[in-house]
């Protein structure tokens, strides 16, 4: 099931600088899509989502954009911090049931 | 802040027997999910459950797999028969119903 991508298997990023994390998807139905963050062993926790009518949502540090023609979301994380080390998987839902993930991107943030 | 708690943390088992996951999901939600991780695998969908009865389930929740809401604050997760395969990270997840679901800590299941 390839419905949602995240196509760089890790992100290395120095503290204070911005973190790009990138999600494509193929489903033209999604119409709703969020971003969690992971740590080992714990569950997904929630970040930021966005809905197909708009193009951004803003939350503190974190931004996600859509690009609806492209198919494609972003997450901005600015500044990094240490603590955003962590996986952070993009999902989507059409009709607001079950969530596709994306593989998932490991963030390492330096300082 | 209200979470979505699991139990237990982690569940050894040999094939064959069956094994019931526990949830408890936020209070005031509605909707709830149970989620499954193989791994080095993606996060997958196993089913949802909404007003008592399912509402979508997956390829994967096939006739081993059932849930059920057995109180006002329970919501579990019951496999029949394991098999070594079923191995896996499993997450409980709950939502108002406004798209956001909130994810417990999962149950890490071993089947040997």
């Amino acid at each position: 099931d390839q419905q949602v991508k995240q196509n760089s298997p890790s992100l290395s990023v120095q503290e204070g600088r911005i973190s790009i994390l990138n999600c494509d998807y193929t489903n033209s139905m999604f119409d709703y899509f969020l971003w969690y963050k992971k740590y080992p062993a714990e569950g997904p926790t929630f970040l930021i989502s966005i809905s197909s009518i708009k193009d951004k949502n803003e939350d503190g540090r974190f931004t996600v954009f859509l690009n609806k023609s492209a198919k494609h979301l972003s997450l901005h994380i600015v500044p990094s911090q240490p603590g955003d080390s962590a996986v952070y998987f993009c999902a989507a839902s059409a009709g607001g049931n079950k969530l596709v993930f994306g593989a998932g991107t490991i963030l390492r943030v330096k300082s | 802040e209200p979470e979505v708690t699991q139990t237990p943390s982690h569940q050894v088992t040999q094939m064959g027997q069956e094994v019931i996951l526990r949830c408890v999901p936020i209070s005031n939600h509605l909707y709830f999910y149970w989620y499954r991780q193989i791994l080095g695998q993606k996060v997958e969908f196993l089913v949802s459950f909404y007003n008592n009865e399912i509402s979508e389930k997956s390829e994967i929740f096939d006739d081993q797999f059932s849930v059920e809401r057995p109180d006002g604050s329970n919501f579990t997760l019951k496999i029949r028969s394991t098999k070594l395969e079923d191995s896996a990270m499993y997450f409980c997840a709950s939502s108002s119903g406004n798209d956001e679901q909130y994810f417990g800590p999962g149950t890490r299941l071993t089947v040997t």
